[in-house]
């Protein structure tokens, strides 16, 4: 088990351009979640996927995110056009079903200039 | 909708010494309770989870916690801390039905020698 592999760890861009960001869950987890983890806001859950459907982003922070999870093995967090206030670190997520823990990967820090 | 609170931002304690992290919930609806543990430069791990049962659970580490309903806690307890247990501490919730997991603010727990 290789655990949630997330990609890039470390990103670092300009204001205005596009970020992507990547996760591969672990093998067989119906259930994955995106947070942002700030030191002002602590960790936000941004938007989660059942069964690569997503099931509830009322907590993406505006139409400049967007998630996507085009099958089990893959998502993606982009902001467009990103912005310094968006700077943080994104976990990813995934667990088995809803009374299972989450296993977390190690994150991507962003930092927007 | 559930919340956590952690009592306790920072949590400065002796090594060998026993420690207590704060946790208490809301939530109008019966919850799952986690307790994860979070490294430098790492994601969270889970250490302990109560789904049902025995209101006592123990984790890794030597960690555990009581769930109390009646007081909405679940407090988290080790007799004797080691100074590889320095590490920031999150509390978290998820009710029954859905597979929401909120989190606490976080304890950071500093153990010195």
């Amino acid at each position: 088990d290789a655990g949630v592999i997330q990609s890039p760890r470390h990103e670092v861009t300009e204001m205005g351009q596009e970020v992507t960001l990547r996760c591969k869950p672990i093998s067989g987890h119906d259930y994955l979640f995106w947070y942002r983890q700030t030191m002002m806001r602590g960790l936000e859950l941004l938007i989660y996927f059942n069964n690569n459907v997503p099931i509830d982003d009322s907590g993406m922070p505006e139409d400049r995110f967007s998630a996507k999870m085009p099958n089990a093995s893959f998502s993606t967090l982009k902001i467009q056009p990103s912005e310094p206030r968006d700077s943080a670190v994104y976990f990813c997520a995934s667990s088995r079903q809803g009374d299972s823990p989450l296993h977390f990967g190690n994150g991507t820090r962003l930092t927007v200039t | 909708a559930q919340s956590v609170t952690q009592l306790d931002s920072q949590v400065p304690v002796f090594e060998e010494a026993p420690v207590e992290l704060r946790c208490n919930y809301s939530s109008s609806v019966s919850v799952y309770l986690f307790w994860y543990v979070q490294y430098p430069n790492q994601g969270l791990q889970l250490l302990l989870k109560y789904l049902s049962g025995s209101t006592l659970v123990k984790g890794i580490n030597g960690f555990e916690a009581e769930f109390n309903k009646s007081q909405t806690s679940f407090h988290l307890r080790k007799p004797s801390v080691h100074i590889s247990d320095t590490a920031e501490y999150f509390c978290a919730v998820s009710d029954t039905g859905g597979f929401k997991t909120i989190f606490g603010a976080g304890t950071r727990l500093f153990v010195k020698a």
